[in-house]
């Protein structure tokens, strides 16, 4: 059973257009929703994180979209650069983390 | 600082050897997670340990795999027999407790190849 679903599996945007990931989830016990950002050869690193009560976070470039009632949240990358072509995780933790099956995101120069 | 660092990097080994993954967390974490990744399943968490005790290894698939933190800068994950679907890539991570909001620091892990 997979507990967080993401989507697209990968996903082409041109340079300076906004790239974004979609996740839903079904156990409400989660209460913590990272995003892990993986280049080639590395491991995953956290790149920003949200929890239920709030809807929305940016860092920089980065927004994470919360919608507590679907049970969805999403990543948006605006003005989408060349060195943000990487897979992103998104992921959800009760006790532990539950990572999506990721999306490849490839950034045209 | 030095980050969650992984031995080692590459391995190749034949089926039914013996395989020794090793892990060294960032100093001052207390929590290290065990995880695998291949392209059918994604990444799984295998087992983490609080305080060097293992606290949930229900992600280890077989007994052929085995986990030990002996102290509390060094880990090691043992499959013994090896098996071709073994085959993954494994990350160690570290954090700083266990609390939900900790974030988890990952190494560059270790691609381990059975023939």
């Amino acid at each position: 059973q997979q507990q967080v679903k993401q989507s697209p599996q990968s996903l082409i945007v041109q340079k300076g257009g906004i790239s974004i990931i979609n996740c839903a989830y079904e156990n409400t016990a989660f209460d913590y929703f990272p995003w892990y950002q993986q280049f080639p050869g590395k491991g995953p690193a956290l790149l920003i994180a949200i929890r239920p009560d709030v809807s929305e976070k940016k860092e920089g470039r980065f927004t994470i979209s919360f919608n507590k009632s679907a049970k969805q949240f999403s990543l948006h990358i605006m003005d989408s650069q060349p060195g943000d072509s990487a897979t992103n995780f998104c992921a959800a933790r009760d006790d532990k983390i539950i990572f999506g099956k990721g999306t490849r995101l490839h950034i045209l120069p | 600082d030095a980050g969650v660092i992984q031995s080692p990097r590459h391995e190749v080994t034949e089926m039914g050897q013996e395989v020794t993954l090793r892990c060294k967390p960032i100093s001052g974490h207390n929590s290290l997670f065990w995880y695998r990744q291949t392209m059918m399943r994604g990444l799984e968490l295998l087992i983490y340990f609080n305080n060097n005790v293992p606290i949930d290894d229900s992600g280890m698939p077989e007994d052929r795999f085995s986990a030990k933190m002996p102290n509390a800068s060094f880990s090691t994950l043992k499959i013994q027999p090896s098996e071709p679907r073994d085959s993954a890539v494994y990350f160690c991570a570290s954090s700083w407790g266990t609390g939900r909001h900790q974030p988890q620091h990952f190494g560059d892990g270790t691609r381990l190849s059975i023939l």
